[in-house]
């Protein structure tokens, strides 16, 4: 059965830190995996990650794949309150499907 | 400004009416999905369609229904056959289903049925 799991579920840090979130994922005929970041509404997509070891970078937000190990982290640096959001990692398999973890959500405190 | 269009926002219904969801998208998008959002589950595919005319079943498919009449219109049919209908659905699109298109998605609906 295809599994993904999001650790921490929840988080709280201040502004300024640094924080990392985890996914591991088990699933079958695996693609790709991609990141989206859920504020309020409609999910946005942050980073696809095809390749191990080849990190994706976009401003203070950067992810990593290791595909033998099967799981991905995403890294945000000096963080500000307008990064809380809930954060998905979603492993795409050769069905094209993404198959969406529980998220975790992230609240940044001033 | 190209984008998803779900509608409406939130919607009311009494339990063992058919509603239906409205999702259009002008990203000339090939394939389109809908999901459904419950608290604590991570987000569940219903159906999805790759081409006009055509759709499949997703994981989660028993009680809804959808057409795909054109390419830019995909609504979602929630019928009274949902034992559990109350949740938060999403509409995505990509420019085709393969692996290096992602999804957008619109806004979602917020069905409450009583």
């Amino acid at each position: 059965e295809d599994k993904v799991v999001q650790s921490p579920l929840s988080l709280v840090v201040h502004e300024g830190d640094t924080v990392t979130l985890n996914c591991s994922y088990e699933v079958t005929n695996f693609r790709s995996l991609l990141w989206y970041k859920q504020e309020k509404k409609a999910p946005t997509f942050l980073f696809m990650l095809t390749s191990s070891g080849i990190e994706k970078k976009s401003g203070r937000l950067s992810s990593i794949l290791d595909k033998k190990e099967l799981f991905s982290i995403l890294n945000i640096t000096a963080t500000q309150t307008g990064d809380s959001a809930i954060y998905l990692c979603a492993p795409q398999t050769g069905a094209n499907n993404l198959f969406f973890g529980t998220g975790t959500r992230l609240t940044v405190i001033p | 400004d190209g984008g998803i269009t779900q509608s409406p926002k939130y919607l009311f219904r009494k339990e063992g009416q058919n509603v239906t969801l409205s999702c259009e998208q002008n990203l000339n998008h090939d394939a389109m999905y809908w999901y459904r959002q419950d608290p604590g589950q991570g987000l569940r595919l219903i159906y999805y369609s790759q081409i006009v005319n055509d759709f499949q079943k997703g994981d989660i498919a028993e009680g809804y229904s959808v057409s795909r009449e054109k390419k830019e219109s995909f609504p979602l049919t929630v019928t009274s056959a949902q034992k559990n209908p109350t949740a938060f659905y999403l509409c995505a699109s990509s420019t085709r289903m393969t692996a290096n298109s992602p999804l957008h998605f619109g806004n979602g609906t917020r069905l409450t049925v009583t």
